[in-house]
């Protein structure tokens, strides 16, 4: 099992610019999570989805959109990158009963000049 | 409003010096708190889960502690490899589960 990874590692954006972060989990969770961490602020919701075909707003959701098309994978889209979304982005996912840990992705540090 | 508040901030430590970390919480639906360790650069890698006041978990070193309004991560004999951020989460139910994290508390242990 690979567990939950995320794509890409690290990117550099210029102010306007638009990306899309994948994160992709093998374990056949239903929920999945994206979070920003920022320094002295801990880890923050932005959006989540219980299942294929659905997403919902977290703490920060401004300035994302995300789909999530397939039950594997949860896509995070900036469509104009700002300086504020310089941050650390993390994916997670967990089962529906919430009762087990959520497994993190790696991260994907992202610049936006 | 739900909250979650880590003590201290930071801490440092000798080699062998045991201590606790603290995770206080108020929340409504609280259905788990879990433990986290994260390395600079990686994501936070999953340590514990408690879910009623009284329970405890150990693995080596660690020992997660839990009442009805705060949890402590004991450090017994820590050694220079415990150094890391240590983030605490309680997972809360209103329909759907969220997960609420605490700003983590960077324990750096000495040789």
């Amino acid at each position: 099992n690979a567990g939950v990874t995320q794509t890409p590692k690290f990117r550099v954006l210029k102010t306007g610019q638009s990306m899309t972060l994948l994160c992709a989990q093998d374990m056949n969770h239903e929920y999945m999570y994206w979070y920003r961490q920022d320094p002295g602020m801990g880890l923050r919701l932005i959006h989540y989805s219980v299942g294929e075909g659905t997403t919902a707003k977290g703490e920060v959701p401004d300035g994302y959109n995300v789909s999530r098309l397939k039950k594997q994978n949860f896509l995070l889209g900036l469509e104009s990158a700002a300086p504020s979304q310089t941050s650390v982005y993390f994916c997670a996912s967990s089962t529906t009963t919430g009762q087990k840990e959520q497994p993190f992705g790696p991260g994907t540090r992202l610049t936006v000049l | 409003e739900d909250q979650v508040t880590q003590s201290p901030e930071a801490l440092r430590l000798q080699e062998g010096e045991s201590s606790s970390l603290n995770c206080s919480y108020t929340v409504s639906g609280l259905r788990g708190l879990f433990w986290y360790r994260q390395d600079p650069g990686k994501g936070p890698e999953f340590l514990f889960t408690l879910y009623s006041a009284g329970e405890e978990k150990e693995k080596e070193r660690l020992k997660a502690t839990l009442t009805k309004k705060e949890s402590f991560l004991h450090i017994t004999a820590p050694k220079p490899e415990d150094s890391a951020t240590y983030l605490c989460a309680v997972q809360v139910y209103s329909g759907t589960y969220k997960y609420i994290f605490g700003t983590g508390t960077r324990l750096k242990v000495l040789a």
